[in-house]
């Protein structure tokens, strides 16, 4: 049992580039999110999904991009990519988050130039 | 709207000391809260959450309504404690969470 594995764990992109954060879970949860953090500003809620085929924007969602066609991935794309966004990315799945809270991957480290 | 406001952004205390990390939440029906914590160079992890009202590692929280808080409490604080600590709010339909802003907590030897 992996839990939620985020692939890379680290990058450099290119100002204008663009790229894609993996996500899977095994858990077989309905619920999954993505969160950037950054210092004094905590973790900001960037896009959700409440199953398959079903997501919805967060606090900061210019500039990404989601898709969950399985239950198992929901990958996070950066359409061209500003050094605004610069910041590590958590992905994080549930199977209700009223009851056993979130189940969080390792992060990756995002840099943009 | 959903917002977790955590007023201190640093806190530092002695070992064996008490430590509370305040937590005041704004919304309008009935929340559920978490405090999660994320040890150097590890993982968030789930430390509590309000519906249990279990203790865990030591630390207990109670969730206060009619102050919209809820504050994370330690009698006696250990050198392991240090770490970054997040208090969240879910919602109606339970399908987001939101995090404060966090609080870096120091035990100094």
């Amino acid at each position: 049992n992996a839990g939620v594995t985020q692939t890379p764990k680290f990058q450099v992109l290119k100002t204008g580039q663009s790229m894609t954060l993996q996500c899977a879970q095994d858990m077989n949860h309905e619920y999954m999110s993505w969160y950037r953090q950054d210092p004094g500003m905590g973790l900001r809620l960037i896009h959700y999904s409440v199953g398959a085929g079903i997501t919805d924007q967060g606090e900061v969602p210019n500039g990404y991009n989601v898709s969950r066609s399985t239950t198992e991935d929901f990958p996070l794309r950066l359409l061209s990519a500003a050094p605004s966004q610069t910041s590590v990315y958590f992905c994080a799945s549930s199977y209700s988050s009223r009851d056993d809270g979130y189940t969080f991957g390792s992060g990756t480290r995002l840099t943009v130039v | 709207a959903q917002r977790v406001t955590q007023p201190e952004k640093l806190l530092s205390v002695f070992k064996g000391a008490p430590v509370e990390l305040k937590c005041n939440y704004s919304y309008s029906g009935s929340p559920e809260l978490f405090w999660y914590v994320q040890y150097s160079r590890q993982r968030l992890q789930l430390l509590l959450r309000h519906i249990s009202r279990e203790s865990i590692k030591g630390f207990t929280a109670d969730l206060n309504k009619g102050e919209t808080s809820f504050h994370l409490k330690k009698p006696f604080a250990q050198e392991e404690d240090s770490a970054m600590y997040y208090c969240a709010l879910s919602g109606k339909g339970a399908q987001k969470l939101v995090f404060g802003q966090g609080t870096r907590l120091t035990i100094n030897p």
